[in-house]
């Protein structure tokens, strides 16, 4: 079955500690991407990748780090997680064409609530 | 950058009732997408629709894109169609429209 897997799909951690939420897709898909989403402020790109070892900043990457490593695999590290960043996460993958990447899916989602 | 704008923000229905969502977006089209956002939180992808016409059971969507504008369209609504539906273009998504239908 094509799916895009996060872990975990909740999390609550202390501020400071460092973690990892990893996201794989079985697809074969060249664009990945993570978002988040709060209340009043929708779904916000925080990182994307193009391609193994291509990552860029989307619109509210400060404090998260992402790696592309392998095709399949976009882990989102928080190095020193604030409160500011609880949120719902969702990873997303989708091929890529000349026109740009098209059709998207998403995974479960993971809740996280940093205290 | 990238306008995605979703009317109307809130929706209630009666059990039964059709509806139509809206979304208007700023640039070329080339990966619209519907989305359903269940209470659980899980987001439900609808329709790939960057043109044309699609159907899926009771819900349908179409996408204008020289008038760039996407309708979806919701027939014989239930309870269980409630919850959050997006609109996203490229990598920007709407504001949503929430979706009550009553029993």
């Amino acid at each position: 079955e094509a799916q895009v897997t996060q872990n975990p799909r909740y999390l609550i951690t202390v501020t400071g500690k460092k973690l990892t939420v990893t996201c794989s897709q079985n697809m074969n898909h060249e664009y990945m991407s993570w978002y988040r989403q709060d209340p009043g402020l929708g779904l916000r790109q925080i990182y994307y990748s193009m391609n193994v070892e291509v990552t860029d900043k989307g619109d509210v990457p400060e404090g998260y780090k992402v790696s592309r490593k392998e095709k399949r695999n976009f882990p989102l590290i928080l190095e020193s997680p604030s409160p500011n960043q609880t949120s719902l996460y969702f990873c997303a993958s989708s091929p890529l064409t000349g026109t740009g990447n098209t059709e998207a899916f998403f995974g479960q989602g993971t809740r996280l609530t940093v205290v | 950058g990238i306008q995605v704008e979703q009317s109307p923000p809130d929706l209630i229905l009666q059990e039964g009732a059709n509806s139509t969502l809206r979304c208007n977006f700023s640039d070329s089209v080339n990966n619209l997408q519907w989305f359903h956002q269940n209470p659980w939180g899980q987001l439900i992808n609808l329709f790939y629709i960057p043109s044309g016409t699609k159907q899926n059971g009771r819900l349908s969507a179409t996408t204008v894109a020289t008038e760039r504008y996407s309708l979806l369209y919701i027939s014989s609504s239930q309870t269980t169609d409630s919850g959050v539906y997006f609109c996203a273009l490229h990598v920007r998504f709407g504001a949503g429209t929430r979706l009550t239908v009553k029993p």
